[in-house]
Order: C-alpha cells, then structure tokens, then sequence
C-alpha cells in the first residue's frame, strides 16, 4: 500500500521560533492535507492541498504541495505555546478513492 | 451542529469480551471512516463505508466488523477483544471523492483491553 514517511518524529522549540516539518512519498498524490491533533481529541484540518506547486496559508501555516507530487511541506512561524500537538500529513493518492493515507505525525513542543 | 459523535469515550474490556464502538454524523456525508491509532504513531484505516449499504476493508480489519444501515451511522463491532486491540479509535466522515476536502474527525474512543 502507499505510505507516507513525515519527519522529524519529534520537536522541541523555543516560543518565537519558525518549524518546518515534511512528508515524502514513493507515490504520486492528488491531494495533500495537514492536521493538527491536540491531546484527547481527534485530529482537525489546518490546510488542503490540490495542484502541484501549489502554496496555501492559513494565518501562521503555510504549505506546499510538492511539484513532483510525491512530497508537501508545512511551515509555522513565530510559534507559540498554544501550537503544541501532533501534526499529520495525509495523502489521497490516485487510485484510492476518497482514502487517505496518513503519515506517523510531527509531535511539536513548545517551550514558553 | 454536532459533527462527528463517537461513544463511549473510554472503556476498558477483559480479554473476550465484546463491544460496539458507536459513530453517528449529522452533516449527511456519504463516506465514512474508522481508524485505529496506536501510541505515537499514526492512523490505520480498518474499515470504510461509501454509503449507506456498502463497506470495505482497510489495512488493519482483522478482529473488527462493521455496519452501514443508515447514512449517519457506522459502528465497529470488536467481537473478542485482545491486548493488540488496545487503542485509541476515530471515526471519521467526507461529503465527496471527487475533491477531498479532508475527513471530520470524532473526538475518539480510548480503549483498553486487559
């Protein structure tokens, strides 16, 4: 099946700083999104991705969609405290109908 | 509008016995999802629906069952639980495939098996 591999595993950052975190793939995707789950809760959409290139923001996050298809990155800048949680990427891949893949996530730190 | 709901949100069960993880949706969506994720790693499909009547395994379906009798609903049926199938479990929806505009995810179900 197709997977997804996210990096880094684990961050650990002072408030103020800039985070930038990725997801490759051995497949071409169509879709690629970004989550963020907060602790006992389920994970929330922060940004969607449809065309190669493609560069969204969503207030401090931005993300791209990787031109070859196969890769996205999501940036956060200035953090603070409150941007503590595990981030997913997920991935629709062409043939998987409404299926997402996700990756293993991002847990982020935050040190005030 | 609730969203995605998802009961219990915990519960702990011996080793055998049976339970069933409930999802309701309010939002008319057709397809609908439930994931299983394990300490510090990420989701795994073990089965999805895309409507009412229909349901397909995901990666990880041993041990599970589902039904879809109705559009809002989709419970996971453990019918001998087993320590591997301690887990936090998410229940999800989408309106459409054509564009994915990303899942809505229930807040999740914790359980142990002991």
């Amino acid at each position: 099946g197709q997977q997804l591999n996210q990096s880094p595993q684990s961050m650990f950052i002072q408030e103020g700083e800039d985070v930038s975190m990725n997801c490759t793939s051995s497949s071409i995707f169509n879709t690629w999104l970004w989550y963020k789950q907060e602790p006992g809760e389920g994970p929330v959409l922060l940004i969607a991705l449809y065309k190669a290139g493609e560069l969204t923001s969503n207030g401090r996050l931005t993300a791209q969609f990787g031109i070859t298809r196969k890769d996205s990155f999501l940036n956060i800048s200035a953090s603070i405290p409150s941007d503590v949680g595990i981030y997913f990427c997920a991935g629709q891949g062409e043939t998987s109908g409404s299926r997402l893949t996700f990756g293993e996530g991002t847990q982020l730190t935050v040190n005030p | 509008n609730a969203g995605v709901t998802q009961t219990p949100k915990f519960r702990i069960l011996k080793i055998g016995q049976s339970m069933t993880l409930q999802c309701t949706q309010d939002m008319n969506h057709n397809y609908m999802y439930w994931y299983r994720q394990d300490p510090g790693m990420g989701l795994k499909l073990i089965y999805y629906s895309v409507g009412a009547g229909i349901t397909d395994k995901g990666e990880v379906p041993n041990g599970y069952n589902v039904s879809r009798s109705t559009t809002e609903d989709f419970p996971l049926r453990l019918e001998l639980a087993a320590p591997s199938q301690t887990s936090v479990y998410f229940c999800a929806s989408t309106q459409t495939a054509s564009r994915n505009y990303g899942y809505t995810f229930g807040s999740g179900t914790r359980l142990t098996v002991v």
